[in-house]
């Protein structure tokens, strides 16, 4: 099945501060996820973006399917920004997803 | 309620008892997942169900029975657990491939 690396495992940032989460995948995908896990544990989707770039607010995504590859950019960042963000993605026909380990994201005020 | 919820959030069971978890959503997407989630491995797909009737197996299936009778409801059935299965556990649903929505989580403890 599909690999899904995740980089950096762990980030502190200084609230304010810009940061770029990175998903590496194995595989051609065609359907790629975004998920911030907030600290009392709930899932919410950030983006659905198996190419291309979207954004909302201060969160922007790009997903470079050819190069397997896709960025969460979070900027000025917040406190509330604190979590757990993960990339999941698929390359099926069916719509089963592969969840990397996350990034455990700090913001300090 | 409209969206996606499950119960119970929490239970606290016995070695060898059955247990159901239940999830329900109200947007009759046709797509229902279950996943675990446990530190180290983050989140892994146990069963899924592309619509009514029709399920298929994830990545650790073992242990665990699904059935999808109605469109909005997909319970998840620990038929005798294991203390391996204590666990945070997801329903989530989509309308085919596209965004996921999470319910909240159940957290189960087998003793």
């Amino acid at each position: 099945g599909i690999q899904v690396e995740q980089s950096p495992p762990d980030l502190i940032l200084q609230e304010g501060a810009n940061s770029t989460l990175r998903c590496n995948f194995s595989d051609s995908v065609n359907n790629l996820q975004w998920f911030h896990q907030n600290p009392w544990g709930q899932l919410i989707n950030l983006f659905y973006i198996p190419s291309g770039t979207k954004q909302n607010g201060r969160l922007s995504a790009t997903t470079v399917a050819t190069e397997r590859y896709s960025l969460l950019y979070i900027s000025s960042s917040q406190t509330t920004d604190s979590g757990v963000y993960f990339c999941a993605v698929s390359g099926g026909a069916n719509s089963k997803l592969t969840f990397g380990k996350g990034i455990t994201l700090s913001v300090r005020p | 309620d409209a969206g996606i919820t499950q119960s119970p959030r929490y239970k606290i069971t016995e070695t060898g008892r059955q247990v159901t978890l239940m999830c329900h959503q109200t947007w009759s997407h046709s797509y229902m997942f279950w996943y675990r989630q446990d530190l180290g491995h983050g989140l892994r797909l146990i069963y899924y169900s592309a619509a009514a009737d029709i399920t298929d197996k994830g990545e650790v299936p073992d242990g665990y029975v699904v059935s999808r009778s109605k469109t909005e409801n997909f319970p998840l059935t620990l038929e005798s657990a294991t203390r391996s299965q204590t666990s945070v556990y997801f329903c989530a649903s989509s309308e085919g491939r596209a965004t996921q929505y999470f319910g909240p989580g159940t957290r189960l403890l087998v003793l």
